[in-house]
């Protein structure tokens, strides 16, 4: 399984673009980048998946560089109610789900 | 809302009690999981459950039995717990064990006194 390292918290600002990088050195071919959510005494909820390159939703951008050794999370103009906890996974969708949560990153946006 | 819920929301039990945890998928998933999310720790994956068969045991003492009577409810039965084993406790559910989209429950606050 691929370890990921992510910064374990970050303090924004109110309509403050936040970048949150994870690394993920040992990934391999099969290997999708996936981003979770978790806001407090709540299960997480799934964000975004990347293979490579860009990713863009309603909620999020996804950076995947050509090594796809690392990966950014991008949430733009953030608010206060993105404050979580934010989880970086790489999945092997080519051996069963192997959904493996590091302890995440802590978000705090503040006004 | 998620598709996902559980019963109790919190529950406190005795060392010497038996308890069981609900959960409950309206999605249409066929697989499964129980994660157990302590104070300060990762979540750890506990069990799998695929077309109501279980498909993994992460090492878990025996004191946690999961059923799965079939793909839309599962269970977890407990017995003779341990202080340590407070945690917040996860159900989630996949369209298939290869999904990375997992959906979570809200989870059962566990307490052990």
């Amino acid at each position: 399984l691929a370890k990921t390292t992510q910064p374990i918290s970050m303090d924004s600002y109110e309509g403050q673009e936040v970048n949150i990088t994870c690394s993920h050195n040992n990934i391999a071919t099969n290997d999708y980048i996936t981003w979770y959510q978790q806001f407090p005494s709540q299960g997480p909820r799934f964000i975004i998946q990347g293979y490579k390159t860009k990713v863009t939703n309603e909620v999020a951008s996804l950076f995947i560089p050509a090594d796809r050794k690392s990966s950014t999370l991008s949430l733009p103009r953030v608010s206060l109610s993105d404050t979580a906890v934010y989880y970086c996974l790489v999945v092997d969708t080519g051996g069963g789900n192997k959904l493996t949560f590091g302890t995440g990153t802590q978000l705090k946006v503040e006004l | 809302e998620t598709g996902v819920t559980q019963t109790p929301r919190h529950l406190v039990m005795g060392m010497t009690n038996k308890k069981s945890l609900k959960c409950e998928q309206h999605l249409g998933h066929n697989a499964m999981y129980w994660y157990k999310q302590s104070a300060k720790k990762p979540l750890e994956l506990m069990f799998v459950y695929n077309f109501k068969e279980q498909t993994e045991n992460n090492s878990v003492p025996s004191r946690f039995s999961p059923e799965c009577p079939n793909s839309s409810h599962l269970f977890l039965h407990l017995h003779t717990l341990q202080p340590e084993d407070s945690a917040l406790y996860l159900c989630a559910s996949s369209q298939g064990v290869v999904d990375y989209n997992i959906y979570f429950g809200p989870g059962t606050r566990l307490t052990v006194t």
